[in-house]
């Protein structure tokens, strides 16, 4: 593993409250994303960040935001959590300058009550 | 929307037998790699095949590459029971380092 951990590892939540989902990373890799997992879709791409407040959309970022003011931790938050954003969420990284291949956490599962 | 598409969704073999997958994709990529998932676990690096490679190997993996079709294969010779996971195949499509998932294909290896 590449040194990744993600905090909580498990949430319980009520609809209409915020979530902080925490990636923490000690490889020092550049790019960090966040994904969620669903049957039947697989991985989909929420947020990716290239570097310290550096961040982009991906395929699935409406009700979703990111920050990153540190390289080691990239911070997903659910502003009103919705029923439908119960998934598995994964973080991953990597350092494009040298690989493709990305690392990934071993995820959180939240459920939005 | 998806770029990978992998089929079948579901396998079952017994061990010492093959198991083969595949996965299409819609645009054209720089590489296409195949990424395991233990039930409950984060996903892990398999293997990365490039664009201009037809076939890759390592260890009991085997990844073909059909660029014309826009296809790849995955085949795990002599699987073991400890093989049992989802397999996703991923395509980097672009210079952003993102990579699009395809759906898995569940492998259910029988002692």
């Amino acid at each position: 593993d590449a040194g990744i951990t993600q905090s909580p590892r498990h949430k319980v939540t009520e609809t209409g409250t915020p979530v902080t989902l925490r990636c923490h990373q000690t490889e020092n890799h550049r790019y960090m994303y966040w994904y969620r997992q669903d049957p039947g879709h697989g991985l989909r791409l929420i947020h990716y960040s290239y570097g310290v407040k550096d961040t982009d959309k991906g395929e699935v970022s409406d009700g979703y935001s990111v920050s990153r003011s540190k390289t080691e931790d990239f911070l997903l938050t659910l502003e009103s959590a919705t029923s439908s954003q119960t998934s598995v969420y994964f973080c991953a990284t990597n350092d494009r300058e040298r690989q493709e291949t990305q690392y990934f956490g071993p995820g959180t599962r939240l459920l939005v009550l | 929307s998806q770029q990978g598409e992998e089929d079948p969704q579901a396998l079952s073999i017994q061990e010492g037998e093959n198991a083969t997958m595949n996965c299409s994709y819609k645009t054209s990529i720089n590489n296409l790699q195949w990424y395991r998932q233990n039930s409950g676990r984060g996903l892990v690096h398999l293997i990365l095949i490039r664009s201009n490679e037809r076939e890759k190997h390592s260890g009991r993996l085997r990844v073909t590459l059909d660029t014309s079709k826009k296809s790849s294969s995955l085949l795990i010779t002599a699987s073991r029971a400890a093989d049992t996971a989802s397999y996703f195949c991923a395509t980097d499509a672009g210079n952003t380092g993102k990579l699009i998932f395809g759906q898995g294909t569940t492998l259910q290896v029988k002692p």
